[in-house]
């Protein structure tokens, strides 16, 4: 089955500087890969996905980095504000007879200090 | 809310004792979720239903059941076969069709007392 890996478990970081997390994933047949940040008390929220045939999205300033052939994928976060401070979650979903099981990784504690 | 409704938000258990979560949605989707949150060990995965009638054993099956008779509702019951049920419970749904976004419910925290 699917196991999502995501690094670094905590990230502290300047505002106005950039922010990346890493996650990979084991199950070559997952080909959706969503991010998800939840506020302190809140429920997790999607931020941006990638599906497998694209390399690369931007929402702003977020983007998301895909590569198939490592099986990796990174949230980049740029000039942060404190109110980019939440966990992050990336997971991994696979298609055909697994579709729908969605596996996250353990999640990214980023702190954005003024 | 997003259409995906979970209760209780806190539930208290004695020891021993089963206990059910509810969690209901009216966005019209396929698959549900429940994952169990802890500190430090992000969402992990107990089960998930694809269609109605059917289940799949998520990561950290044991102790749970579920059941999946109508497609808006996935209730989870968590067993006195559980060694360590407290903890933050979250309940999600996605669409087959259009946008895979994962809809989450509000989470219920059940601590055993």
């Amino acid at each position: 089955g699917e196991n999502v890996e995501q690094h670094p478990s905590t990230l502290s970081v300047q505002e106005g500087d950039s922010a990346v997390i890493k996650c990979t994933y084991s199950d070559s047949a997952s080909n959706y890969f969503p991010w998800y940040k939840q506020e302190l008390g809140k429920r997790p929220q999607l931020i941006i996905d990638i599906r497998s045939n694209v390399g690369e999205k931007k929402d702003q300033r977020i983007a998301v980095t895909l590569n198939k052939t490592a099986k990796h994928f990174s949230l980049h976060i740029t000039e942060t504000q404190p109110e980019d401070s939440a966990v992050y979650f990336c997971a991994a979903m696979p298609q055909g007879d697994s579709w729908g099981k969605l596996q996250f990784g353990a999640g990214t504690q980023v702190v954005v200090t003024p | 809310d997003g259409g995906i409704t979970q209760s209780p938000k806190y539930l208290f258990r004695k020891e021993g004792q089963n206990v059910t979560l509810s969690c209901e949605q009216n966005l019209n989707h396929d698959a549900m979720y429940w994952y169990r949150q802890d500190p430090g060990q992000g969402l992990r995965l107990i089960y998930y239903s694809q269609i109605v009638n059917d289940f799949q054993k998520g990561d950290i099956a044991e102790g749970y059941s579920v059941s999946r008779e109508k497609k808006e509702s996935f209730p989870l019951t968590v067993t006195s076969a559980q060694k360590n049920p407290t903890a933050f419970y979250l309940c999600a749904s996605i669409s087959r069709q259009g946008s895979t976004e994962a809809f989450f419910g509000q989470g219920t925290r059940l601590t055993v007392v």
